[in-house]
């Protein structure tokens, strides 16, 4: 079965610091997604990418977040000064349609970012 | 009220149980429902999709009500392997947004 592909899967970085997490989607999907979650807590949705643009957002997802498609396979979160409440698995997904129509989710194995 | 709210278990059942969960929803205008199983520190995994005439995959039963929204999953004849956090999801209508609950836990003994 095709995957969604993270890197890296561990991250750790000092307070104040910016990251970048990594996804490639798979290759015919077209809608994209970053999702988190805090240890012991729920999955939060933060982003979804389509046509080359965000298609809609949470609450979480302030001007530190941004997300970015810059060479048509990877997706890219990047987090410009991250603060320890930042520490959390970050789980890339796609979908072929959208996932209103009953279209699944695929997860990749997801980033572990712990902010020091 | 939480927009998708669950029974955090755990639940503790002997292998060959029969093991129900049920989730609620608060936005009416939900579309799609989906029923993902996590394993410890990994990641979501699709189980089955929800449809309203209800449907069955194998061990599993779907059910959903729209009038009560209320969503559920019948898991028959358990196996140790079905021990995991058992996630509802939904998507509103024309959303992109998928809201997870925050997971029933089961454990499957020998």
């Amino acid at each position: 079965e095709p995957e969604v592909t993270q890197t890296p899967s561990h991250q750790v970085t000092q307070m104040g610091q910016e990251v970048i997490l990594r996804c490639v989607p798979i290759s015919n999907h077209l809608y994209f997604y970053w999702y988190r979650q805090i240890l012991g807590q729920k999955v939060e949705f933060l982003v979804s990418f389509y046509n080359n643009e965000i298609s809609e957002k949470s609450e979480i997802f302030d001007d530190q977040f941004s997300v970015e498609r810059p060479d048509g396979s990877n997706f890219t979160l990047k987090i410009r000064s991250t603060k320890l409440e930042d520490s959390a698995m970050y789980f890339c997904a796609s979908s072929e349609r959208l996932t209103a129509t009953n279209e699944k989710l695929f997860f990749g194995s997801g980033t572990q970012l712990s902010v020091l | 009220r939480k927009e998708v709210e669950q029974d955090p278990g755990p639940f503790n059942v002997p292998e060959g149980a029969t093991v129900a969960f049920n989730c609620t929803y608060s936005n009416s205008a939900s579309q799609s429902f989906f029923w993902y199983r996590q394993d410890c520190r990994k990641e979501p995994k699709l189980l089955m999709s929800v449809y309203s005439s209800g449907n069955e995959d194998g061990r599993f039963t779907a059910q959903l009500n729209r009038a009560s929204q209320y969503i559920s999953l019948l898991i028959r004849d358990s196996k140790l392997s079905d021990s995991a956090t058992y996630l509802c999801v939904v998507n509103k209508a024309g959303g992109f947004k998928t809201i997870f609950g925050a997971g029933t836990r089961l454990f499957v003994k020998a």
